[in-house]
């Protein structure tokens, strides 16, 4: 089965930046099309993103064009989700999720989500 | 982008009754339509894909129907672990985009 590690809880200052990291195993990591989302507390899902790792193709939400970065490193198996300047309302449960060998975006697999909290 | 809208936002049902969740997009998805169920502090869980599909491992009670801009998530008996919050997200347009849940608890 395809699990999805992610990296721990972070503290942010307003106006930083935040990196979170999601590992693939124990599949060929170019297999899958790898989501971002993110949950603010108490509240619905919100798509971020999604790189393609065969060729680093990315796509990313209106919301966050020009603040965020979604990476892949084959070597490691790893996607790699950066948002800069981050608000105060960045702060959410961001969560790396995918569909195994398949473009379609709904999401079978999913990282246990990464807490980030920014205060100022 | 596609507004997707459940309703209710909260259903009180008890063990053992029928429960039924709608959601309904601002455009057509075909049937590019996909619900999930989350419980407090974990990721959601893929239950339908296809509007109808069930996904690996979920128990036949949960079913999916509609097409177009309406959709239904069915669930037949409800266990006591079925309460919790529901989801629909559709992907047929960019960005994929969920609906603000429906909270199902416990009468």
């Amino acid at each position: 089965e395809v699990q999805l590690e992610q990296s721990g809880a972070e503290v942010k200052n307003v106006g930083s930046t935040m990196k979170v990291s999601c590992r693939v195993s124990p599949y060929n990591f170019t297999y899958f099309y790898m989501h971002w989302l993110r949950q603010a507390p108490g509240k619905g899902l919100e798509w971020v993103g999604v790189v393609d790792p065969e060729d680093a193709d990315t796509k990313y939400a209106e919301n966050f064009e020009g603040r965020v970065t979604i990476t892949a490193d084959t070597s490691t198996d790893t996607t790699f989700l950066e948002l800069s300047s981050l608000r105060s309302e960045d702060t959410a449960i961001y969560y790396c999720a995918t569909l195994a060998g398949s473009s379609l975006a709904y999401f079978e697999y999913w990282g246990q989500g990464t807490l980030v909290t920014v205060s100022s | 982008e596609n507004v997707l809208t459940q309703s209710p936002g909260t259903l009180s049902l008890s063990p053992g009754e029928r429960a039924t969740l709608s959601c309904r997009a601002s455009q057509s998805v075909t049937t590019y339509l996909a619900w999930y169920q989350q419980k407090p502090g974990q990721a959601p869980r893929l239950l339908i894909y296809g509007a109808s599909s069930r996904a690996t491992g979920i128990p036949d009670r949960f079913s999916g129907s509609g097409s177009g801009t309406d959709f239904t998530l069915t669930i037949s008996r409800l266990e006591p672990e079925d309460f919790a919050v529901y989801y629909c997200q559709q992907h047929g347009s960019s960005p994929p985009t969920f609906g603000q849940g429906t909270k199902l608890e416990i009468k």
